[in-house]
């Protein structure tokens, strides 16, 4: 059983425009969600995270945005540009998990020129 | 070079071999992970280590083998290699304190035929 869902395996969005991508968990004792960017032939990078205590975590033109009693949280990504072209991976944590992480399956980003 | 850093980056070997990937950080990070990506699965942890001489099993352990003499090192063995545990396995690592942000190394790309 997943606990952390992304439904929409694939995003196609025009530059310049917002893109949303959408993740769910299930999990109640998750605290912490991330955001990961991955490449072809590369390791996943850190994008952004954010607490179970906020809502909402900026940085630049990436915003992550948690609704806790949806158990649901998105990334928007203004403006979008060509680079920003992945495969974006949610993830969550949850206290005494040992670190561990739990990911989503992925949504690969297709940002057209 | 300071960072994590895996070998090979590619393998192909037969069923039934023995198979080690490599995973180093110079970080002296505590926790690592070793995860593999399937296409539809996203991340699946397959084992992590707290600090040396500490493993424990992740969500999909069968057919691995871990260990962790050193802080920097935690390799990842394939006792008898089975074409199901064709992937491409990434090795991440969290320092103790702070966030449970997880840094992801390049990746290697494991064939078995």
């Amino acid at each position: 059983d997943q606990q952390v869902k992304q439904n929409s395996p694939s995003l196609s969005v025009q530059e310049g425009r917002i893109s949303i991508l959408n993740c769910d968990y299930t999990n109640s004792m998750f605290d912490y969600f991330l955001w990961y960017k991955k490449y072809p032939a590369e390791g996943p990078t850190f994008l952004i995270s954010i607490s179970s205590i906020k809502d909402k975590n900026e940085d630049g033109r990436f915003t992550v945005f948690l609704n806790k009693s949806a158990k649901h949280l998105s990334l928007h990504i203004v403006p979008s540009q060509p680079g920003d072209s992945a495969v974006y991976f949610c993830a969550a944590s949850g206290t005494g998990s040992a670190r561990q992480l739990t990911f989503g399956s992925g949504t690969q980003l297709t940002v057209l020129p | 070079d300071a960072g994590i850093t895996q070998s090979p980056r590619y393998k192909i070997t037969e069923t039934g071999r023995q198979v080690t990937l490599m995973c180093h950080q110079t970080w002296s990070h505590s926790y690592m992970f070793w995860y593999r990506q399937d296409l539809g699965h996203g991340l699946r942890l397959i084992y992590y280590s707290a600090a040396a001489d500490i493993t424990d099993k992740g969500e999909v352990p069968d057919g691995y083998v871990v260990s962790r003499s050193k802080t920097e090192n935690f390799p990842l063995t394939l006792e008898s290699a089975t074409r199901s545990q064709t992937s491409v396995y990434f090795c991440a690592s969290s320092p103790t304190s702070g966030e449970d942000t997880q840094y992801f190394g390049p990746g290697t790309r494991l064939t078995v035929l």
